[in-house]
């Protein structure tokens, strides 16, 4: 399974955008890339996922690197509520539903 | 919509007893999966189902947990007999098959085990 690295932890100031990258060097051409976060003593929850173009929901947006060998996820303004786990995962069309969480990058949100 | 429901929130028991861990699924998902989560591995996928029908078993540590789903409303995750190292989160999720949103997994709130 292609893998990903992300920074263990960041910190944003409420209000301002939060960029946090993932590198997947190593991804395929059928990978899709996948965000979740996990906020304090609950279950992760999916914030958006993407293949080869840039995406946008309510929650986020995703810019995908042109050879795909990293993402970046865009909060556009940081709560307080965003504080929480990030994961990026790499999820191969073989594989199935098969999500592999890594460590994920931690977010904290100072006021 | 309820969401994925879990139960119990919290099981403590002793050591070589059998635990059964409890998910409904939302309604209509087709998908179901089950995860564990500790500070020193994460978050693991165990086993996960397709309209009830066991699809990749091979995140499940070994013969003493088993994970079962009778209907598409309900699935329990057993182990049997329990042992300290399995003092964790177990988390269960589901899915639906809707285009690009079918990847897109709703996760319960967990059930914290703890084997003394």
């Amino acid at each position: 399974d292609a893998k990903t690295t992300q920074p263990n932890s960041m910190e944003s100031n409420e209000e301002e955008p939060v960029h946090l990258p993932c590198n997947h060097s190593t991804i395929s051409g059928t990978d899709y890339i996948h965000w979740y976060r996990q906020l304090p003593s609950q279950g992760p929850e999916y914030v958006i996922h993407g293949l080869t173009s840039n995406v946008n929901n309510r929650m986020a947006s995703l810019a995908i690197a042109e050879d795909r060998k990293s993402s970046t996820l865009i909060l556009h303004r940081a709560t307080l509520r965003d504080a929480a786990v990030y994961y990026c995962i790499l999820r191969a069309i073989a594989g199935g539903r098969k999500l592999i969480f890594g460590q994920g990058t931690e977010l904290s949100v100072k006021p | 919509d309820a969401g994925v429901i879990q139960s119990p929130r919290h099981e403590v028991t002793e050591m070589g007893q059998e635990v059964t861990l409890r998910c409904k699924p939302i309604s209509g998902h087709d998908y179901l999966f089950w995860y564990r989560q500790t500070m020193m591995r994460g978050l693991e996928l165990l086993i996960y189902f397709n309209n009830n029908v066991p699809i990749d078993d091979s995140g499940m540590p070994e013969d003493r947990f088993s994970a079962k789903m009778p209907n598409a409303s309900f699935s329990t995750l057993k182990i049997q007999p329990s042992e300290p190292r399995d003092s964790a989160v177990y988390f269960c999720a589901s899915s639906f098959t809707q285009g690009l949103l079918a990847y897109e997994q709703y996760f319960g709130p967990g059930t914290r085990l703890t084997v003394t």
